[in-house]
């Protein structure tokens, strides 16, 4: 079945570094690719999404591009903050109303 | 952007009793909703698919009796716990589908503790 997997944490930055966390999948057919947040105490939150290959997702300064032919959508930011603390969970979806498949979550904090 | 809502957002209940979780979308119609729970310091799991106008589908492992879900209409579902027990204390999060933004968006998520 369809799976994702992304790079273990948890991630100790400091404010202003580059970010990078992986993400691989497997999946049958053309899957949208997800990034969700979770800040501590909260629900998930839409960060940003691509649905065909070669797309590219941004929002607040993160990105993160569909790469087909290596089956990855590694998200990037160029300069966290202390406020980008949180949980970051990759995930895809097949078409139609089946669920998300999500990675593990990695676990990000930034220190001043 | 779309919106689900969860409601109550936290709750302490004594154990035996029953708690009713409610997930609403706000500005979208949603014939599929999912029902996830989350152990501290971990990833989401998925309990339940909920489905407007029919009967929910669980996950392996997940007691239909104990957690019984209702779809009654495009924008709620509710999730009910049955004679809640402390084991029960956790993070419950509801999404729900919108199939025109082709996104799954998620409820802020309930808090269960039960004493």
């Amino acid at each position: 079945g369809d799976s994702v997997t992304q790079m273990e944490g948890p991630v100790t930055l400091s404010e202003e570094a580059f970010l990078t966390i992986n993400c691989t999948y497997t999946a049958t057919g053309y899957p949208s690719l997800f990034w969700y947040v979770q800040y501590p105490g909260e629900g998930l939150q839409l960060l940003l999404k691509a649905t065909k290959a070669d797309d590219k997702g941004s929002n607040k300064g993160f990105e993160a591009t569909y790469r087909k032919e290596t089956t990855s959508f590694h998200l990037e930011k160029g300069s966290v903050q202390v406020s980008d603390s949180a949980v970051y969970f990759c995930a895809l979806s097949d078409a139609g109303n089946t669920p998300l498949v999500f990675g593990k979550g990695t676990r990000l904090s930034v220190i001043a | 952007g779309a919106v689900v809502s969860q409601h109550p957002s936290r709750v302490i209940c004594k154990s035996g009793t029953s708690v009713k979780i409610e997930c609403r979308s706000l500005d979208f119609q949603a014939t599929t909703m999912f029902w996830y729970r989350q152990f501290p310091k971990q990833s989401l799991m998925l309990m339940a698919t909920s489905n407007e106008g029919s009967k929910a589908t669980y996950e392996q492992g997940v007691e239909k009796d104990k957690f019984l879900i209702n779809h009654a209409s495009l924008t709620l579902s509710t999730l009910t716990v049955t004679s809640a027990h402390p084991e029960d204390s956790s993070f419950y999060i509801c999404s729900a589908r919108d199939l025109f933004r082709e996104t799954q968006y998620f409820g802020p998520g309930t808090r269960l503790l039960v004493l």
